[in-house]
């Protein structure tokens, strides 16, 4: 079972504000990374780090964390934000990659 | 612009080996981890491992002792060997670069995935 929990699914209304969260003991030491995948596609890196974006992901999206929970929000949901969206961190113990379950965006 | 191209043989039986190849264009294998990280069918990621260009591997512990993470450096390649094969691995399999988090030793992140490879065992 993943060290990192996720919601399994959120909505958000068109245009609206919405955070996806990403809880786990590790978050307290390491920053999570967030991927958005759509169906049929690879993972592409949303958020690195702090609070990077590579180059090409629109400024609405950002995170933070804050103790063991870490947050990927999403500033105006745009329809083509729909997607599933993953965090990454690194393991406090042996394995030095973890992955959240997941959570499935859907936007109204 | 990184480019990963991969390919391996789709579709195996059980106990068999898992072979898959990736192709790095547009940049070179020097100065980064090269991951190989699978998706069963609707579920979510596991990290498999991962190479820099000298040769140096992590691997996931609970796949150790069955994968192999080899580099080619004169192709601009690494690959992927999964040995005894069982339902249980039947996923898409992605080829990523790894890029280290600048002032979080330790710390990575995926930023170029290759295009997926659907690897399914079947008897």
């Amino acid at each position: 079972s993943s060290e990192l929990t996720q919601d399994p699914a959120v909505s958000v209304a068109l245009g609206q504000t919405v955070r996806i969260t990403c809880q786990g003991d590790s978050l307290r030491s390491y920053y999570a990374n967030w991927y958005q995948q759509k169906p049929g596609q690879a993972p592409v890196l949303v958020i690195y780090g702090k609070n990077n974006r590579p180059s090409g992901i629109p400024d609405r999206f950002s995170g933070s964390s804050s103790g063991n929970t870490a947050s990927l929000t999403i500033t105006g949901a745009q329809a083509e934000d729909e997607a599933d969206y993953f965090c990454h961190s690194r393991d406090s113990s042996s394995n030095p990659v973890v992955f959240g379950g997941g959570t499935k965006l859907t936007v109204l | 612009q990184v480019q990963l191209q991969q390919w391996g043989a789709g579709l195996l039986k059980p106990s068999e080996t898992l072979s898959l190849t990736c192709a790095v264009y547009g940049g070179s294998l020097s100065g980064y981890y090269w991951s190989w990280i699978r998706q069963p069918p609707g579920k979510g990621l596991e990290w498999i491992g991962e190479i820099n260009h000298s040769g140096s591997t992590n691997y996931n512990p609970s796949l150790k002792g069955r994968v192999t993470i080899s580099v080619d450096t004169s192709k601009n390649q690494f690959s992927l060997k999964l040995s005894s094969v069982t339902a249980a691995d039947t996923a898409v399999y992605y080829c990523v670069r790894t890029r280290r988090i600048v002032g979080a030793p330790r710390q990575n992140y995926f930023d170029y995935w290759g295009q997926g490879t659907l690897v399914t065992v079947s008897s």
